[in-house]
């Protein structure tokens, strides 16, 4: 079974730029998840989508943040303007149910400096 | 608001040593409560997961966690550790606010001298 792919897994960028990151969850996995990690702390959830619905995004800074899940599949999360406070891995990861709690299988993460 | 602590950030043992990571949430309802792993330059994985029934859950690797709810602990525990555990450690509460909501604690590094 392949794993949660995400890309790229290093990004630089200087502040007030954009960047956008791409994540393909495992095949069939119906809720797909986006965390920002800031050193130090655990995973943070920024957003949560149930096939192509948004079922959690009260955590997503909406001024510079958004992400989409088109056709239920894979997905990008896009940060416009980035700032120094923005620097994180971002994981992703899918699973299995549409509803209820259950295991959460994460990506590589892609680390993003913003100087 | 609904937090996950983990009282230690650092924790060095010597292998065969015996292990015990605290973990407690703050939400009075129904929780589903989880432990992830992650080992040096890997993703982030599950060790183990607790949704109902006995509340002394087993993992993988020896590992085993003990719900209790009195306490809204859940707390990881190896009785010897190996160099092959070095890893960082994740607690996770699952509650249910209209959706099923995961929030992580800040995390456990663990490092076993051989």
């Amino acid at each position: 079974e392949a794993g949660v792919a995400q890309s790229p897994r290093y990004k630089i960028i200087e502040k007030r730029q954009s960047v956008a990151f791409w994540c393909n969850p495992i095949s069939g996995h119906a809720t797909l998840y986006w965390y920002q990690q800031i050193l130090g702390q655990g995973p943070k959830l920024l957003i949560q989508f149930q096939n192509n619905g948004v079922v959690d995004d009260s955590q997503l800074p909406k001024d510079r943040f958004s992400a989409e899940r088109l056709k239920g599949v894979d997905s990008t999360l896009k940060i416009q303007p980035a700032k120094l406070e923005d620097s994180a891995v971002y994981l992703c990861a899918s699973s299995l149910r549409d509803r209820g709690p259950n295991e959460q299988f994460f990506g590589p993460g892609t680390r993003l400096t913003v100087l | 608001a609904q937090s996950v602590s983990q009282h230690n950030h650092h924790v060095i043992l010597s292998e065969a040593a015996s292990l015990e990571l605290g973990c407690n949430y703050s939400y009075g309802g129904t929780v589903n409560l989880f432990w992830y792993v992650q080992y040096p330059g890997q993703h982030l994985q599950l060790l183990l997961k607790y949704f109902s029934g006995d509340p002394l859950v087993k993992g993988i690797k020896g590992f085993e966690a003990e719900f209790i709810k009195s306490k809204f602990s859940f707390n990881l525990r190896k009785p010897s550790v190996q160099w092959s555990d070095t890893a960082e450690y994740f607690c996770a509460v699952n509650v249910n606010t209209g959706g099923f909501k995961t929030i992580f604690g800040a995390g456990t590094r663990l490092f076993v001298k051989a």
